[in-house]
């Protein structure tokens, strides 16, 4: 069975820093893409970043680019986000997702919390 | 970035219905559209990808058709666990972006 595990959120203030990781189970991590979304409170979905399988091909959303950083460790079957100068806007629930057929998302962790706020 | 605009927002319906949902992009997305489910509190989960074709263990009551810029997901004869809201994504291009989600609650 396909798991996938988000951890790392919590609460910080404006301009400070968390790191995300998403360990992943029950597949081959290093054959797939994969990618974090987030939605932010009452609100629908976004999609933030993508990895691709050596981690050479990397993409953003405008609003972190430059903020953000995905990575994985295929030795790990890991995948993480490394968030910085983080603003009021990024409070939402962080989702990791593996890259599917036709760049879907087919399979989602259930998700962690980041708060921003003073 | 390819804007999705999903039609209506919310729609009330009863055990049985046929419900549909409509897609738009504001550019040719080609068959590059996915569709999910999202019950409250959950992670959202794949339903129909490039258009039509059902991910594993979806009930055959899903379907999507559609192509370029207007697309629709119909769920015929609606179930309990049907009461959710569903999400259109496009993944032709990057940014990959989403509809606003419409909500499918009881009458």
């Amino acid at each position: 069975e396909v798991q996938l595990v988000e951890s790392g959120g919590g609460l910080v203030q404006p301009g400070g820093s968390l790191r995300l990781s998403c360990a992943a189970s029950g597949f081959t991590f290093r054959s797939y893409s994969m990618n974090w979304l987030r939605q932010a409170p009452g609100k629908g979905l976004e999609w933030i970043s993508y990895i691709d399988v050596p981690g050479s091909s990397i993409f953003y959303a405008d609003s972190v680019k430059g903020r953000f950083t995905i990575s994985r460790d295929n030795d790990k079957n890991s995948l993480y986000l490394e968030m910085n100068n983080m603003r009021d806007e990024d409070t939402a629930v962080y989702y990791c997702s593996r890259g599917y057929n036709s760049g879907s998302f087919d399979s989602w962790g259930q998700g962690v919390l980041v708060s921003v706020s003073s | 970035d390819i804007q999705m605009t999903q039609s209506p927002s919310s729609v009330s319906a009863s055990i049985g219905d046929r419900v549909t949902i409509s897609c738009r992009a504001s550019q040719t997305v080609s068959k590059s559209l996915n569709w999910y489910q999202q019950r409250p509190g959950r992670a959202p989960s794949l339903l129909i990808y490039a258009t039509s074709y059902l991910q594993n263990g979806v009930p055959s009551r899903f379907s999507g058709t559609g192509s370029g810029t207007d697309f629709t997901l119909t769920i015929n004869g609606l179930q309990s666990d049907d009461f959710a809201t569903y999400y259109c994504q496009q993944s032709y291009s990057i940014p990959r972006t989403f509809g606003q989600g419409t909500r499918v609650d009881i009458k």
